[in-house]
């Protein structure tokens, strides 16, 4: 069974740079399609954007300034970082896989709450 | 980007009703929809895909339907564990969600 499970510091100053990492275990993250989704509190969903396993990369456009995903085969390891934080930012953050680019997202992760806050 | 109209936002229905939730898109995106459940604290849970295509696990009192513009989703018999949040996303191009609709315990 695959699982995701994203890390990384809870809160985030505003103008830093937010760093999360999802591992997927479980399964090979190779010939897969990772993405990022972020839901504020009590809101809808937002698609950040994904990385393919050979490191092609697609963001979303209102956030493509700011946004970097990477991945990382050998640790079965892709990451977010999203710069210049501000506390609009501050949402819960899921990693989750699709087959194919711009899918359906078969497996999540648990997600993790990130604040954008001095 | 192709913007995602859920309705009704809430509903309140009675376990053993059936109920329908409709997503609406802002241009034609053929058959590429998919529906979620979340429950609150968790992430979602993929229902269905492709507008019709049953997720394997899940029950089959779930049922989707439409194509173009206009997707419903139906629970034929609602069970006490369907009480969630409901989520459909686009995936013509770049992918966007709905708002969700709260269905709630009348």
């Amino acid at each position: 069974q695959v699982q995701l499970q994203e890390s990384g510091p809870g809160l985030v100053k505003p103008s830093e740079t937010l760093s999360l990492t999802c591992t997927v275990s479980g399964g090979s993250i190779s010939n897969y399609y990772w993405s990022w989704i972020r839901q504020v509190p009590g809101r809808g969903l937002e698609y950040i954007g994904y990385v393919y396993h050979n490191g092609n990369t697609d963001y979303n456009p209102s956030l493509e300034s700011r946004v970097t995903i990477s991945v990382d085969t050998s640790k079965n390891q892709f990451s977010l970082k999203l710069r210049s934080v501000t506390a609009a930012d501050t949402a819960v953050y899921y990693c989750a896989r699709s087959m194919l680019v711009m899918q359906w997202l078969d497996y999540w992760g648990q997600g993790t709450l990130v604040t954008g806050s001095s | 980007d192709i913007q995602m109209t859920q309705s009704p936002s809430t509903l309140s229905a009675s376990v053993g009703e059936r109920v329908t939730i409709t997503c609406r898109a802002s241009q034609s995106i053929s058959s590429w929809l998919a529906w979620y459940q979340q429950k609150a604290g968790k992430a979602p849970k993929l229902l269905i895909y492709d507008a019709s295509t049953l997720e394997s696990g899940v029950p089959s009192r779930f049922s989707g339907s439409g194509s173009g513009t206009e997707f419903t989703l139906t629970i034929s018999s609602l069970q006490p564990d369907d009480f969630a949040t409901y989520y459909c996303q686009q995936y013509n191009g770049y992918s966007t969600f709905g708002q969700g609709t709260r269905l709630d315990i009348k």
